[in-house]
């Protein structure tokens, strides 16, 4: 079945260093594809999608691209700040609307 | 380790029925859950955040009499859609927060309910 395979750190960078998560994703159809964040306590929140091959997602200063060709959507930042230090999933969602989610790679920025 | 289990993973009702969604942390306990539900062909969005033994805070919007969160033990969270309608067919799932040298989250596999 459809499944995503995500880099599962933990990932330690300091502020202002270049950020790249990496996820790649099985699916035998066109799946739309989505990177969430959870802040420590809270739920799942939405950080960006993209429906079609060589879309770009991007939100915060985050961007993934979806690569048809390398079936991959990696989260990058080009500085990133204390207050992103979270939890990130990559997710994928089918044609039957049900939700893949990778395991999460934790991120912790320090000053 | 940390892995939650999600029942049922489908399930079709009739009309004003109720349908209960049970969520199980198989190894570790969890003080929090969250229940997501996924509208056809959006994102993921949150509903409510249980804690064990207290009652369970809703988002905006929730009607939190129609989606009943019981989060009665350590090991077990509960989500019943009364008097279930069509425009309840979605999919739902939860996740569990994991406490394991710092914290992390892991999701149950879904349910995919449909009413009739």
């Amino acid at each position: 079945g459809d499944s995503v395979t995500q880099m599962e750190g933990p990932v330690t960078l300091s502020e202002e260093a270049f950020l790249t998560i990496n996820c790649t994703y099985t699916a035998t159809g066109y799946p739309s594809l989505f990177w969430y964040v959870q802040y420590p306590g809270e739920g799942l929140q939405l950080l960006l999608k993209a429906t079609k091959a060589d879309d770009k997602g991007s939100n915060k200063g985050f961007e993934a691209t979806y690569r048809k060709e390398t079936t991959s959507f990696h989260l990058e930042k080009g500085s990133v700040q204390v207050s992103d230090s979270a939890v990130y999933f990559c997710a994928l969602s089918d044609g039957a609307n049900d939700m893949r989610f990778g395991a999460g790679t934790r991120l912790t920025v320090k000053p | 380790g940390a892995v939650v289990s999600q029942h049922p993973s489908r399930v079709i009702c009739k009309s004003g029925t109720s349908v209960k969604i049970e969520c199980r942390s198989l190894d570790f306990q969890a003080t929090t859950m969250f229940w997501y539900r996924q509208f056809p062909k959006q994102s993921l969005m949150l509903m409510a955040t249980s804690n064990e033994g207290s009652k369970a805070t809703y988002e905006q919007g929730v009607e939190k009499d129609k989606f009943l969160i019981n989060h009665a033990s350590l090991t077990l969270s509960t989500l019943t859609v009364t008097s279930a309608h069509p425009e309840d067919s979605s999919f739902y799932i939860c996740s569990a927060r994991v406490i394991l040298g710092g914290y992390g989250y892991t999701f149950g596999s879904g349910t995919r309910l449909t009413v009739v």
